[in-house]
């Protein structure tokens, strides 16, 4: 079975500071990895995604993450935060076609709050 | 150019009432996803709906649950008989294609408190 873990419930950081909010992941074969935002009584916006290809994604609004297939991770970073940025981030994984699993469902992590201070 | 319209956006029920949740897709889009979001957790997968079929409903529960994508119209989850532990926000979401490569666009949710 798949699953998904972010280790962080919270991350603070400063305004203009770089942020990374980390994932890591348990899936059969090679994954499909995302990014959803959400902000308060939203629903998710998607961000990015990893299919195939380069490690390094880029995605929606300066965000990026790297896809680190020896550490099972995909964690997400932004080179400059914004207070605009403070939000609930979500981390999912789906497996491939490949791997007989269904990949139209996603499976998410429990979110991590990040807040940005001025 | 409408996003994925759900409504209500908040319904408020008591136990054993019936909760009708409704969502239309984004234009274009015939594939349909629910998840549910239980408090301080991450959504989870309920059911996959085309045009007058569901094609996957491994993650709705077998009773009181059902979920229906009619040619005309919006998609429904329907609850029945309702408990506490229905209360959640339940998020709806749209793609262009079945494979997940497509990306979901989801609503913005209806938030069912049963009391």
């Amino acid at each position: 079975a798949q699953s998904v873990a972010q280790p962080e419930d919270q991350v603070n950081v400063a305004e203009g500071n770089p942020l990374t909010v980390k994932c890591t992941y348990s899936v059969s074969g090679n994954p499909y990895l995302f990014w959803y935002v959400q902000y308060p009584n939203r629903g998710l916006q998607f961000l990015l995604k990893y299919i195939t290809g380069d490690n390094l994604v880029k995605g929606s609004y300066g965000f990026e993450a790297e896809f680190n297939k020896s550490q099972t991770s995909f964690h997400l970073k932004k080179p400059s935060a914004l207070v605009s940025d403070s939000a609930l981030y979500f981390c999912a994984v789906s497996p491939p076609p490949d791997s007989g699993g269904s990949n139209y469902k996603l499976t998410f992590g429990k979110g991590t709050l990040l807040t940005v201070n001025p | 150019n409408a996003g994925v319209m759900q409504n209500p956006r908040h319904l408020v029920r008591r136990r054993g009432q019936e909760a009708r949740l409704r969502c239309s897709p984004m234009k274009g889009h015939s594939h349909v996803y629910w998840y549910r979001q239980l408090p301080e957790e991450g959504l989870k997968f309920m059911v996959y709906l085309q045009k007058e079929n569901i094609i996957d409903e491994s993650g709705m529960p077998k009773e009181r649950f059902s979920a229906e994508f009619p040619k005309e119209g919006p998609s429904i989850l329907r609850i029945q008989q309702v408990v506490r532990g229905d209360s959640a926000a339940y998020f709806c979401a749209s793609s262009i294609q079945g494979s997940i490569v497509s990306p979901l666009h989801f609503g913005n949710g209806t938030r069912l408190t049963v009391t």
